[in-house]
């Protein structure tokens, strides 16, 4: 079955604060992918990466940087949180270009 | 604009009527998802199509790609509160992206029993 984890449902940060989301694949996905979800707004690419060490801009990533050292592994770094940050964020991965499965979400909050 | 444009954006139905919503695009589709998302979860990928006139079925949920493959339609039969939630389009809209997606902004499913 395929399986992909995020570290935390719920997180509470105060601006400026340096906030580290993780996601982890168990299906050996080249791809993997965060995005942010905002009501009226719908899904929104922050960034993607199609290997260990690749990384690239989605439609959003200000604010925002990635890193991914190992295959199953992508975490996405908010280097000073602002309020504008709030949202829910998941993460995805894929197999090239199949199908791209979700973590359960990540709902943060910075107050 | 969004590139990709959902209707309706919200749905309230009688148990056991059917629904149909739409995904519409202004350029080809060259692979279309369907995901349902439950408040406050991840997404469920439901189905996925690729080719002009495809039509897949999973249990009372049908999904159609036009010929011209711009738009599909995602169909549920008899619904069911298990059918509420948020069904979401997602598009490859480029060729050879890399499965790089955009999505539509969601459609919020309302059952009433």
């Amino acid at each position: 079955d395929v399986k992909v984890t995020q570290s935390s449902r719920y997180l509470v940060k105060r601006t400026g604060e340096k906030v580290f989301l993780e996601c982890v694949q168990d299906m050996d996905h080249e791809n993997m992918f965060w995005y942010r979800q905002d009501p009226g707004l719908g899904l929104r690419l922050i960034y993607f990466s199609y290997d260990v060490k690749m990384k690239e801009k989605g439609d959003i990533p200000e604010g925002y940087s990635v890193s991914r050292e190992k295959k199953e592994r992508f975490s996405l770094i908010l280097e000073s949180a602002s309020t504008n940050q709030t949202s829910m964020y998941l993460c995805a991965s894929s197999f090239r270009v199949e199908t791209q499965y979700f973590g359960p979400g990540t709902r943060l909050l910075v107050l | 604009s969004q590139e990709l444009e959902q209707s309706p954006q919200s749905l309230i139905v009688q148990e056991g009527k059917n629904l149909t919503i739409n995904c519409t695009s202004s350029k080809t589709l060259y692979g279309l998802y369907w995901y349902k998302q439950k408040y406050g979860e991840g997404l469920i990928f439901l189905m996925m199509l690729q080719k002009g006139g495809e039509e897949k079925s999973h249990e009372k949920i049908t999904a159609k790609l036009d010929e011209k493959k711009q738009q599909s339609s995602l169909h549920i039969t008899a619904s069911q509160p298990s059918h509420a939630g948020i069904y979401l389009c997602g598009a490859d809209l480029n060729y050879n992206q890399g499965g790089k997606l955009i999505f539509g902004q969601g459609t919020e499913l309302s059952v009433k029993p």
